[in-house]
């Protein structure tokens, strides 16, 4: 059965441009979450959304954003990009929210590595 | 900060070698988690291990669970080259976020 789709892979942006960034989840997972991977910070949790509601927020500024559709698949968007956002970006799904007793790991994608020049 | 922290943060061994990597947490956990990293690539899940369950087994991965200690360690068993990566724990916080800890870089010399 397919992966976690994530697109694009590589994206190089100017700073101030915005992006966005797509996540396709497992068939019949209605869990995303998004996580931000640089290497002085480590995974960093961006936002968990389950039935198109956000259910997390990590501690990131509002130009971070995000929605999950009806078909699960999410997006999440940047605004006024900065030099400091050039990060690997990573989409998990689970079947349900992590957090719920019972529940399974997370299966993730490749990941988006965004540049920003 | 963070829920789980590794350590060490780097390990060498040769092939053939056992691997064992530890991870401290601070709060009570439903699961833990061990996720596995290639070269700036996706994470794939390992094992989770339920706060219930002392120890569980997948192939030559071996993970227990010490909740008196917040501890978990994951050993390898006889290492391969294809070993080779960043081994993360991960745990939910209170407010149920999913948070990895900083990791450990396996370095598996042929």
């Amino acid at each position: 059965k397919a992966g976690v789709t994530q697109t694009p892979r590589y994206l190089i942006k100017t700073r101030g441009q915005q992006v966005t960034l797509s996540c396709s989840p497992i068939s019949g997972h209605r869990s995303v979450s998004w996580y931000q991977q640089t290497p002085g910070q480590g995974l960093q949790f961006l936002f968990e959304y389950f039935s198109e509601t956000q259910r997390n927020k990590g501690n990131f500024p509002g130009r971070f954003s995000g929605r999950q559709f009806s078909n699960s698949r999410s997006e999440m968007n940047v605004s006024t990009l900065e030099l400091g956002d050039s990060a690997l970006y990573l989409c998990a799904s689970s079947l349900t929210p992590g957090s719920l007793p019972g529940s399974d790991g997370y299966t993730f994608g490749s990941g988006t590595r965004l540049t920003v020049v | 900060s963070q829920q789980g922290e590794e350590d060490p943060q780097a390990l060498s061994i040769q092939e053939g070698e056992n691997a064992t990597m530890n991870c401290s947490y601070k709060t009570s956990i439903n699961n833990l988690q061990w996720y596995r990293q290639n070269s700036g690539r996706g994470l794939v899940h390992l094992i989770l291990i339920r706060s219930n369950e002392r120890e569980k087994h997948s192939g030559r991965l071996r993970v227990t669970l010490d909740t008196s200690k917040k501890s978990s360690s994951l050993l390898i068993t006889a290492s391969r080259a294809a070993d080779t990566a960043s081994y993360f724990c991960a745990t939910y916080n209170q407010g149920g976020k999913l948070i990895f800890g900083q990791g450990t870089e396996l370095s598996v010399k042929p």
